[in-house]
């Protein structure tokens, strides 16, 4: 059966330092992998999606960054935390064209606190 | 440009009742629908979907309905149990595109 993890679970971080959550998924091959916030009492915001290794389209203008290194495997990545990246992040994978006719199977989500 | 909207930001449902959330979409090209399930600090878990084709679709105490003409779908649950307390996202895409849009949740408390 396919799992999704990522890691850490919870960061606190100053502003200014970077940062780096990431995303594995065991279990099956090729998927289309995002990266969605929840900010505090708003929807999920989707950041970045990948259909495959190295190809990363993102979604909104913002301070971070993500990475698709292995087939599987999928970071997100900041130089410089501001103090409106706080939020929770969740890693989620589709086997179809991203979810079109799909779902998404989400991690347990990471959150972050920018101080 | 806000495409997927749940304009209840909460719900509160006596158990055993039944619930019923709302969401509305914008975009005519979506055509498959979803809906999710949020526990605090956990990520959200599929519940149900339904294609344009369809107008309802059930399962279990679960069921979604598509009103396509007034861009429009709500999820029934009956009877609502406490567990059903969390925030439910609507979900939608687009044959073929390669993201779910998401609305902005409903926070749906069951009350004994």
């Amino acid at each position: 059966s396919q799992t999704i993890h990522q890691w850490p679970a919870t960061l606190v971080q100053p502003v200014g330092s970077p940062l780096s959550l990431e995303c594995t998924v065991e279990g099956t091959s090729n998927p289309n992998l995002y990266w969605y916030r929840q900010a505090a009492g708003r929807g999920l915001q989707l950041l970045f999606y990948s259909v495959g290794i190295g190809q990363i389209s993102s979604e909104v203008p913002q301070n971070l960054s993500a990475s698709r290194p292995q087939d599987r495997q999928f970071i997100l990545s900041s130089k410089k935390l501001l103090l409106s990246d706080s939020g929770f992040y969740l890693c989620a994978w589709s086997l179809l064209a991203g979810g079109g006719t799909g779902e998404l199977f989400f991690g347990e989500g990471s959150r972050l606190t920018v101080l | 440009d806000q495409q997927v909207k749940q304009n209840s930001p909460s719900l509160s449902v006596q158990e055993g009742r039944i619930s019923i959330l709302n969401c509305d979409y914008t975009n005519s090209m979506f055509d498959y629908f979803l809906w999710y399930k949020k526990y605090p600090a956990e990520g959200p878990t599929f519940l149900i979907s339904i294609s344009s084709i369809k107008d309802k679709n059930e399962d279990g105490r679960f069921t979604v309905f598509l009103n396509k003409s007034a861009k429009h779908l709500s999820l029934h649950i009956v009877p609502s149990q406490p567990g059903d307390s969390a925030v439910y996202f609507c979900a939608a895409s687009a044959l073929g595109a390669q993201k779910l849009v998401f609305g902005q949740g409903t926070r749906l408390t069951i009350n004994p």
